[in-house]
């Protein structure tokens, strides 16, 4: 069986410019997470869906980051205007319907690198 | 919201030897606590977790205790393989609310 997967894996980009990140969660997994990491830190909770609401997004830190998740699988994380300091690690995480069932399986990440 | 603290920020043990990482929790309706490897490149892998009605609980060379009283928790690993060298990352989470409130590692080297 497949685990998370995270395209694409690196991404390099230009201060200013959309970035999107796409997360595959484990088939069948209702909840999935978006956290950020920065080198030498853990991961930092941004959003989490149950299903294809966003049931927590307190962890966004402006309006310029979204997600969405629209059919209940797959998941998008989009950066508009980025700036150098959202440079870090993506890494998104499901689990098979969170509360209880709440066990985390992460995928490798995106390292985004903005110039 | 949550705080976790977890220390200590690097550990170094010989091969064979026992290793110790705490961590504390700020808020008392966190009810779950997993343990995480991660290694260069990967994403965080659960090792061990802990829920708040048990004290202790443990796996082959891995053990997590948990003080709710005291807001603490640590995992401890005995006989330490080069294999475990790695971070080491607790965490704190509330069932009810779904976020993990992450520490910010421990960097684990097993020297052969």
């Amino acid at each position: 069986g497949a685990g998370v997967s995270q395209t694409p894996s690196n991404k390099v980009t230009e201060k200013g410019k959309y970035v999107e990140l796409r997360c595959d969660p484990i088939s069948g997994h209702t909840a999935l997470y978006w956290y950020r990491q920065s080198l030498g830190q853990g991961p930092e909770f941004l959003i989490y869906f149950q299903g294809t609401g966003a049931a927590d997004d307190s962890g966004l830190p402006n309006d310029r980051f979204f997600a969405v998740r629209p059919e209940g699988s797959v998941s998008t994380l989009k950066i508009q205007r980025t700036e150098r300091g959202d440079s870090a690690v993506y890494l998104c995480a499901s689990s098979l319907n969170g509360g209880d069932q709440e066990t985390q399986y992460f995928g490798p990440g995106t390292r985004l690198l903005v110039l | 919201g949550e705080n976790v603290e977890q220390h200590p920020s690097t550990l170094s043990v010989q091969e064979g030897d026992s290793a110790v990482i705490k961590c504390t929790y700020s808020d008392s309706a966190s009810n779950y606590f997993p343990w995480y490897k991660q290694e260069l490149g990967k994403g965080p892998q659960l090792i061990i977790d802990i829920r708040s009605n048990v004290g202790e609980k443990k796996d082959q060379r891995i053990a997590v205790t948990l003080n709710k009283t005291a807001k603490h928790f640590s995992l401890h690993i005995t006989e330490t393989q080069p294999e475990d060298s790695a971070v080491y990352f607790c965490a704190a989470l509330n069932t009810n609310a779904g976020k993990s409130t992450f520490g910010d590692g421990t960097t684990l080297t097993v020297k052969p």
